[in-house]
């Protein structure tokens, strides 16, 4: 079965600082990827999605991620965060059989300092 | 504006109570989906429907009980039977279900408190 895998809990960054947030999934053929992300109290919004081609792909708000076999993963960055970035963040992966349904992370809490 | 509606935002509840959850879309989805969200374990799948009349259980079904009599809507039942109820729902559609059909639009969800 497929499942995603977000290390990290929590992290803080510094306003205009990057940001790379990790994914990693296990999955035996060729994932189709998501990462979404949530402000409290509401429901998730896409950030950006990889299905195949070209495997960094870029999405909403200045966000993109970039698939790598090699490691089964889908890390998320974003070159420079913004105080309005801060929330929950959410790593997906969807199977082409089986289950059809995403299977997500337990998500990553991104706080933004001044 | 095509979207997810989920009412109500707020739900209190005693113990011994059933209660229902609405959701609705206007996408013209033939996928949807209910989602259980706890603090730190992200977002747990209960039910979901791929098309009319049809719906499969996820990972945490018991508790809880679905209908699909019409393909605008979704409604979610938290019975009497669902141990610790208290929680975030969150009701999701999809074009389709899996691959590149399974991306998911999501309503605003809502908070299930039991008193």
């Amino acid at each position: 079965a497929q499942s995603v895998t977000q290390p990290d809990i929590h992290i803080t960054v510094s306003e205009g600082a990057s940001l790379e947030l990790r994914c990693n999934y296990s999955y035996g053929a060729t994932p189709y990827l998501f990462w979404y992300v949530q402000s409290p109290g509401q429901g998730l919004q896409l950030l950006l999605k990889y299905f195949s081609g070209d495997t960094l792909v870029q999405g909403i708000k200045g966000f993109e991620a970039e698939f790598k076999r090699s490691q089964s993963s889908f890390n998320l960055r974003k070159p420079s965060v913004h105080w309005s970035d801060a929330a929950e963040y959410f790593c997906a992966v969807a199977p082409d059989t089986g289950r059809r349904a995403l299977t997500f992370g337990s998500g990553t809490r991104l706080q933004v300092q001044p | 504006d095509g979207g997810i509606t989920q009412s109500p935002k707020y739900l209190f509840r005693k113990e011994g109570q059933n209660v229902t959850l609405s959701c609705e879309q206007n996408l013209n989805h033939d996928a949807m989906y209910w989602y259980r969200q706890d603090p730190g374990q992200g977002l747990r799948l209960i039910y979901y429907s791929q098309i009319v009349n049809d719906f499969q259980k996820g990972d945490i079904a018991e508790g809880y009980s679905v209908s699909r009599e019409k393909k605008e809507s979704f409604p979610l039942t938290v019975t009497s039977a669902q141990k610790n109820p208290t929680a975030f729902y969150l009701c999701a559609s999809s074009i389709g279900a899996g691959g590149r059909t399974g991306e998911l639009f999501f309503g605003e969800g809502s908070r299930l408190t039991v008193l």
